[in-house]
């Protein structure tokens, strides 16, 4: 089946720091992609639409300065944390639906958990 | 109007019990409802899925039952497994493309 992988699956930064997390479709192309932030214990939030070769779409109340989204191809799109603070600290997870046909199944990534000290 | 409502918050049941997680939206738009099982620490995964021109789907132990006109819908886990026990999200979307609204989650435990 249609895998999405992300990566790093954990990483710890210093604040004031930026992080970048990847976000592939492996076997198929996505030129929607989206990413979640994910609360211990809480429902997924979505933070923004992916857009390929174009701006991507921010939800209400989501910092677009701070978190940078690149969906530079149609298999690849990238969020940066950047000036990280602890309160940065979460699981972020990406997701991709496969395009075309009766496709409609969302793939998400294994997550990322960013930890800020 | 984009909110989905999850219930229950959490669920306990015994081996091989049947577990019932109900979800209800408002807007009659959407048109696609997916549920996701989430293990700790991992991204969630697709269980089952269904669109409003169906009121039943079954896959192996896990049915949705679907109520347009309650703008309602439900899963069903058969024979409840210890292996089952995870964090189960309904979701709902627009269309083949867009995001997906997710409700607030359900902590299954299934006990031996």
């Amino acid at each position: 089946g249609a895998v999405v992988s992300q990566h790093p699956s954990r990483v710890i930064c210093k604040s004031g720091t930026s992080v970048k997390i990847e976000c592939r479709s492996l076997d198929f192309q996505a030129t929607t992609m989206f990413w979640y932030r994910q609360f211990p214990k809480k429902s997924l939030m979505l933070m923004a639409t992916s857009n390929e070769g174009s701006k991507a779409t921010y939800e209400q109340g989501v910092e677009k300065d701070k978190f940078l989204i690149n969906h530079a191809s149609l298999t690849l799109s990238t969020l940066t944390v950047t000036s990280a603070h602890p309160e940065d600290s979460s699981f972020y997870i990406c997701s991709a639906r496969r395009p075309g046909g009766g496709g409609t199944e969302a793939f998400f990534g294994q997550g990322t958990r960013l930890t800020v000290v | 109007q984009q909110q989905v409502k999850q219930s229950p918050q959490s669920l306990i049941v015994q081996k091989g019990g049947i577990s019932i997680i109900n979800c209800a939206y408002e807007n009659t738009a959407f048109d696609y409802f997916p549920w996701y099982q989430q293990f700790p620490g991992k991204g969630p995964a697709l269980l089952i899925a269904i669109r409003p021109d169906v009121s039943e789907k079954k896959e192996g132990r896990f049915t949705i039952s679907f109520n347009k006109s309650a703008k309602q819908f439900s899963l069903h886990i058969m024979d409840s497994q210890p292996g089952d026990s995870a964090t189960y999200f309904c979701a709902a979307s627009i269309g083949n493309t867009d995001k997906l609204i997710f409700g607030t989650g359900t902590r299954l435990q299934v006990f031996p």
